[in-house]
Order: C-alpha cells, then sequence, then structure tokens
C-alpha cells in the first residue's frame, strides 16, 4: 500500500525559532500534498495543498509567510514553521496523492511543541 | 460547513460487528464516500470508499443506500485495537479537497 513518512516525529524548540518537518511518499510519486493541522481534542484542518513545483494554497486563515511550504519533487515536501511561537504547537500531519488522485494516504504526524 | 453527520460516540463489545453511520444528505452524484479512522497521536488511515456500489475489503464494508444520502461502515470483528475516530467523508475525487468533520469516537470493549 502507499507510505508516507514523517520526519521528525516529535520537535520541541524554543519561542522565535525555525522548524521544518519533512514529508515523503516513499513508494509513489505524489501531484499533490496537502499539510494539515489538529490541535488537542478537536478534527484535522486544512493548512495548504501543494502541487509539485507550483506555489502552495494556504487556507484561509493560514499566513502563509509564517507557514512556508515547499513541494520541490514528487515525493517530497516540506513544512517550515518560522518563528515559532507557543501557539503554534499542534500536531502538523502531511498526506499526498498520486496521479490517479483517488485516496489521500496520510503521514503518521510530527508533534511540535514551542517553549 | 459540515458536509457529513456522524454521532459523536458509539460503543461495541469486542469480536461483535460495528456498525457506524453517515449522513451526507446534500452529496452530490460525482461525489465518493470516503472512511478514514484515527487512532491516538496517529496519522489517520485510509479504510474504504465507495460512489454508489457497496465496497467491501480486508479491514471493513461499506454500505450505501440507494439514494446516497447516508451510509453504513461495518467492522464485522471489532478489537480492541479498532478504538479509534473514525471519519466519514465526501470528495470529489479530481478536486483534492478533503475536509474532516468531528468524527465518531468509536470504543471497542472487552
Amino acid at each position: 500500500g502507499a507510505v508516507v513518512s514523517q520526519h521528525p516525529s516529535r520537535v520541541i524548540c524554543k519561542s522565535g525559532t525555525s522548524v521544518k518537518i519533512e514529508c515523503r511518499s516513499l513508494d509513489f510519486q505524489a501531484t499533490t500534498m496537502f499539510w494539515y493541522r489538529q490541535f488537542p481534542k478537536q478534527s484535522l484542518m486544512l493548512m495548504a495543498t501543494s502541487n509539485e513545483g507550483s506555489k502552495a494554497t494556504y487556507e484561509q486563515g493560514v499566513e502563509k509567510d509564517k507557514f512556508l511550504i515547499n513541494h520541490a519533487s514528487l515525493t517530497l515536501s516540506t513544512l517550515t514553521v518560522t518563528s515559532a511561537h507557543p501557539e503554534d504547537s499542534s500536531f502538523y500531519i502531511c498526506s499526498a496523492t498520486g496521479t490517479a488522485q483517488e485516496t489521500q494516504y496520510f503521514g503518521p504526524g510530527t508533534r511540535l511543541l514551542v517553549l | 460547513d459540515a458536509k457529513t453527520t456522524q454521532p459523536p460516540s458509539m460503543d461495541c463489545a469486542e469480536g461483535r460487528a460495528a456498525n457506524l453511520p453517515c449522513n451526507h444528505s446534500t452529496i452530490s452524484g460525482n461525489e465518493y464516500v470516503y472512511w478514514y479512522r484515527q487512532i491516538h497521536s496517529q496519522g489517520p488511515q485510509y479504510i474504504i470508499h465507495g460512489l454508489k456500489n457497496n465496497e467491501t475489503n480486508e479491514m471493513a464494508s461499506l454500505i450505501i443506500t440507494e439514494d446516497r444520502k447516508s451510509s453504513t461502515l461495518i467492522l464485522p470483528h471489532a478489537t480492541l485495537r479498532d478504538t479509534a475516530v473514525y471519519y466519514c467523508i465526501v470528495r470529489v475525487t479530481i478536486n483534492n479537497d478533503m475536509r474532516f468533520g468531528a468524527g465518531t469516537r468509536l470504543t471497542v470493549k472487552p
């Protein structure tokens, strides 16, 4: 089956620093990747959609200058949280779809804690 | 806006079938019904999807009503490891939008 990985699985950083999260499709080419955020006891909220080689499309209320997304290849997308603050602490999850675009496969998530 | 309605929680006895309902009364003709589940602190796991016909795979069965306004996910023999939040999502495949509602928290009890 399709496998999506994320790295790191968990990260703790100081307020004001930047953190990069990687999302990789291991056994298929991901034409589209998605980034979600999930706060405790809440559902997943879509942050942005990125197509390989194009600029990401951000959901309303998500600051594109704070959450930098790069989708430079068909197997890798990165999310950089710039100048992180404690309120950015959350569970960040990526997903990817292949050329058939029938099903999204999700990564295991990255738990970010900003002190 | 939520396109699906699910009960917030359900319990099921281990070894019995778990039947999770979902209402999607405003579903369009080209929208599929997808089911995912999320075990605590993990990413969502794809379970099954369908358009009109009932579907079955190694994990579950999906029963879609003839008018497509509702569906039921069936886990035939629930185990403790099936305890999770189950999400029902309607989505057009060529439109990559996938929006999660609150889902149903299924607790399988021994």
